[in-house]
């Protein structure tokens, strides 16, 4: 149980394209869902914070308008980096919680990678 | 600032031994902390989570919580080349998104 699947695993794109990545909670709701960029050999950067029907919370310094969050249902959040850039090549990794009382617990996707040329 | 520490590391032990992981946190109203292991190239997965303080055992896992002193470890037994990994710990307040460590990067040689 607590599966959380991401698509695609790995993007390659030219700058200025707009990648969109999926995150989908598979046998669970997700009251809240994460979504995280980790550089090579760097820890894990929580970019922003998601519940379903509401906007999403972004850390600072995290760009609102670069990173669109939508999260539409229960068990889907979408991530869209706007006019990616080669800066914007990353590993960005979702997590979900599931929708019981008091869970804190995050599960987590197996992570997109993110080339941008 | 809630602040969750952990030495980064790497943690060499040798195929056999045990690993002693640790993590200290500055919020005292922390409820909930929890171990999660990422492999290079991975993204993080859950170990376990402990409420409670004292011990908690699975398989060769086991988890310790001292909320007096604000620490939480875990321990690995009969520990094994497969477990080299990133070891994070991470933190939550009731119902709160959780803090993550920056990690610790653990070897064990054979």
């Amino acid at each position: 149980g607590a599966v959380v699947s991401q698509h695609p695993s790995w993007v390659i794109c030219k700058s200025g394209t707009s990648v969109k990545i999926e995150c989908r909670s598979l046998d669970f709701q997700a009251t809240t869902m994460f979504w995280y960029r980790q550089f090579p050999k760097q820890s894990l950067m929580l970019m922003a914070t998601s519940n379903e029907g509401s906007k999403a919370t972004y850390e600072q310094g995290v760009e609102k308008d670069k990173f669109l969050i939508n999260h539409a249902s229960l068990t889907l959040s979408t991530l869209t980096v706007t006019s990616a850039h080669p800066e914007d090549s990353s590993f960005y990794i979702c997590s979900a919680t599931p929708r019981v009382r008091g869970g804190e617990t995050q599960y987590f996707g197996p992570g997109t990678r993110l080339l941008v040329l | 600032q809630k602040e969750v520490e952990q030495n980064s590391g790497p943690l060499s032990v040798p195929e056999g031994a045990i690993a002693s992981l640790n993590c200290t946190y500055s919020d005292r109203g922390s409820q909930s902390f929890f171990w999660y292991r990422q492999y290079s190239g991975k993204s993080p997965e859950l170990i376990m989570f402990i409420y409670s303080n004292g011990d908690k055992e699975d398989g060769r896992f086991t988890a310790q919580l001292n909320k007096a002193s604000q620490y939480v470890s875990l321990l690995i037994r009969d520990s094994q080349p497969s477990d080299s990994a990133t070891y994070l710990c991470a933190v939550a307040w009731a119902g709160y998104a959780l803090n993550f460590g920056k990690g610790t990067s653990l070897l064990v040689t054979p």
